[in-house]
């Protein structure tokens, strides 16, 4: 069973950098048959993808062109875990934000998001 | 960008089928997932690969994809079946795309 367990904190300032981390049991953030993706959900915007972290030979990332200028979604793999940063935040960007794995199951033409951390509200605020 | 319409809300009555439907350009030509999400919780696969049903998911979920529209089911609707529905695809350059969400009320 693959968990997804989110930390980070719940206030940030307008033009601050917003830091979240998701550690991984059960899997690895460096499984070959994974992305890991970072998704947020507001009233104005719905949810929203952000962006993933993948291993295939190297590291890759790719980002939602909405936010690639401000965000960088990078994998630790000491503590087998992915982490978002996202500077010059503006109060547009309170959300409750989720860690999700994207999974590339044997044989099957798409991956799906199987699993989803428990999600975490940032406010922006001063 | 891609775009994913959804009806805002659904009615249906106990024991009924309810169908939720979600529409895109050429949207049969991709993939759909759905997603439930009840208030205060985590979004849960239901269906994926348009028609396909996680372990766990029960029976009475079900998905299709055709032309500009695909479709969940849920038929025998229960009130636990209660919650805000989404649909999901991957665009051309594998940029996630979600639907706006629908509210499912069991009345």
């Amino acid at each position: 069973q693959v968990r997804l367990q989110q930390s980070g904190p719940g206030l940030v300032k307008p033009s601050q950098t917003l830091s979240l981390t998701c550690a991984i049991s059960g899997d690895s953030v460096s499984s070959i048959s994974a992305a890991w993706a970072w998704i947020r959900q507001s009233p104005s915007r719905g949810l929203e993808w952000l962006g993933r972290t993948f291993y295939r030979s190297k590291w890759n990332s790719e980002y939602a062109s909405s936010v690639k200028s401000r965000i960088t979604i990078e994998p630790d793999t000491s503590k087998n875990r992915f982490s978002l940063q996202m500077n010059s935040v503006t109060p547009d960007d309170t959300a409750v934000y989720y860690c999700a794995r994207e999974f590339y199951g044997s044989g099957s033409p798409n991956p799906h998001f199987d699993y989803w951390g428990q999600g975490a509200l940032v406010t922006v605020s001063s | 960008s891609y775009e994913l319409t959804q009806p805002p809300s659904v009615s249906v009555s106990p024991g009924q089928t309810a169908s939720i439907t979600c529409s895109g350009d050429k949207l049969g030509n991709r993939y759909v997932c759905w997603f439930q999400q009840r208030p205060a919780q985590s979004p849960v696969l239901v269906i994926y690969e348009d028609a396909k049903r996680p372990s766990g998911i029960p029976e009475r979920f079900s998905g299709s994809n055709s032309g500009n529209t695909a479709t969940l089911t849920i038929s025998g609707t229960q009130a636990m079946d209660e919650a805000d529905y989404y649909c999901q695809v991957w665009d051309s350059s594998s940029a996630v795309v979600f639907g706006g969400g629908t509210k499912l009320t069991v009345l």
